[in-house]
C-alpha cells in the first residue's frame, strides 16, 4: 500500500516570497501524484497532477511541482505567493489501476503582508 | 454548472442516533468516495463505490454505512456505533477511464458535531 508524508505541517511566508511544500511518498509500484488546496470550510480543489511524461508539472494559480522518482518526492513550489494563497495544501498518491487516493496530513501555508 | 452537492453543511447528532449525509453529483462520474477529515490527519477513506449497487470499505469503515442505488447519489450514514463522529466529511467523485486515474472532484463538506 502507498503512503504519503508531508514534511512540514506549517509554513509561514511573506507576501511575494517563494514557497516550497515538501511531499515524499512510498509505494512498491508506479504511482500518480496530486496536489490539492483547501480553503477554510471548503472542499479540496485540484492544483496539479502528475500522470506521466514531463516530470515538471504546472498547475493553476502559478503553482508547479516536480516529480523525482529516485527520491520518491513531489514537491510543490510557487515563486511568489499572495495573501490569497493562505490555505491548507494536501499531497496525494494513487497507485496505477487503483482509484483510491492516499493523502498526506496537510501543510498549512500562512502568507503575511 | 456541474459539481458535487453535499448537504447539510452543518449537522448535529444526539447520542445513540443515526444520521445521514447526502452527496449528489451531476458530473456523470462513475466512482464516488467518502472521506473523513480530522485536524492534522489529512483525509481518510471511509467507503468508495465504482459502480451502482456496489461499494467497498475504505480504511475506517467501522460505524459507517453507505448505499449506491443511483449513479448520482452516494449517501453516508453515521451510525450510533461510531463513537467519535465529530469531524468534517467530504464526498468526492471521479471518472473511470481505464487509462489514467482521473482526479477526484470534491464537494464542500458536511461538518458533523455531537450534542
Amino acid at each position: 500500500a502507498q503512503s504519503v508524508t508531508q514534511l512540514d505541517s506549517q509554513v509561514p511566508v511573506f507576501e511575494e516570497a517563494p514557497v516550497e511544500l515538501r511531499c515524499n511518498y512510498s509505494s512498491s509500484v508506479s504511482v500518480y501524484l496530486f496536489w490539492y488546496v483547501q480553503y477554510p470550510n471548503q472542499g479540496l480543489q485540484l492544483l496539479l497532477k502528475y500522470l506521466s511524461g514531463s516530470t515538471l508539472v504546472k498547475g493553476i494559480n502559478g503553482f508547479e511541482a516536480e516529480f523525482n522518482k529516485s527520491q520518491t518526492s513531489f514537491h510543490l513550489r510557487k515563486p511568489s505567493v499572495h495573501i490569497s494563497d493562505t490555505a491548507e495544501y494536501f499531497c496525494a498518491v494513487s497507485e496505477v489501476a487503483d482509484y483510491k487516493l492516499s493523502f498526506g496530513a496537510g501543510t498549512t501555508v500562512t502568507v503575511r503582508a | 454548472d456541474g459539481g458535487i452537492t453535499q448537504s447539510p453543511k452543518y449537522l448535529f447528532r444526539k447520542e445513540g442516533q443515526n444520521v445521514t449525509l447526502s452527496c449528489e453529483q451531476n458530473l456523470n462520474h462513475d466512482a464516488m468516495y467518502w472521506y473523513r477529515q480530522d485536524p492534522g490527519q489529512g483525509l481518510r477513506l471511509i467507503y468508495y463505490s465504482q459502480i451502482v449497487n456496489d461499494f467497498q470499505k475504505g480504511d475506517i469503515a467501522e460505524g459507517y454505512s453507505v448505499s449506491r442505488e443511483k449513479k448520482e447519489s452516494f449517501p453516508l450514514t453515521v451510525t450510533s456505533a461510531q463513537k467519535n463522529p465529530t469531524a468534517f466529511y467530504l464526498c468526492a467523485s471521479s471518472l473511470i477511464t481505464g487509462i489514467y486515474n482521473q482526479p477526484q472532484h470534491f464537494g464542500d463538506g458536511t461538518r458533523l458535531s455531537i450534542l
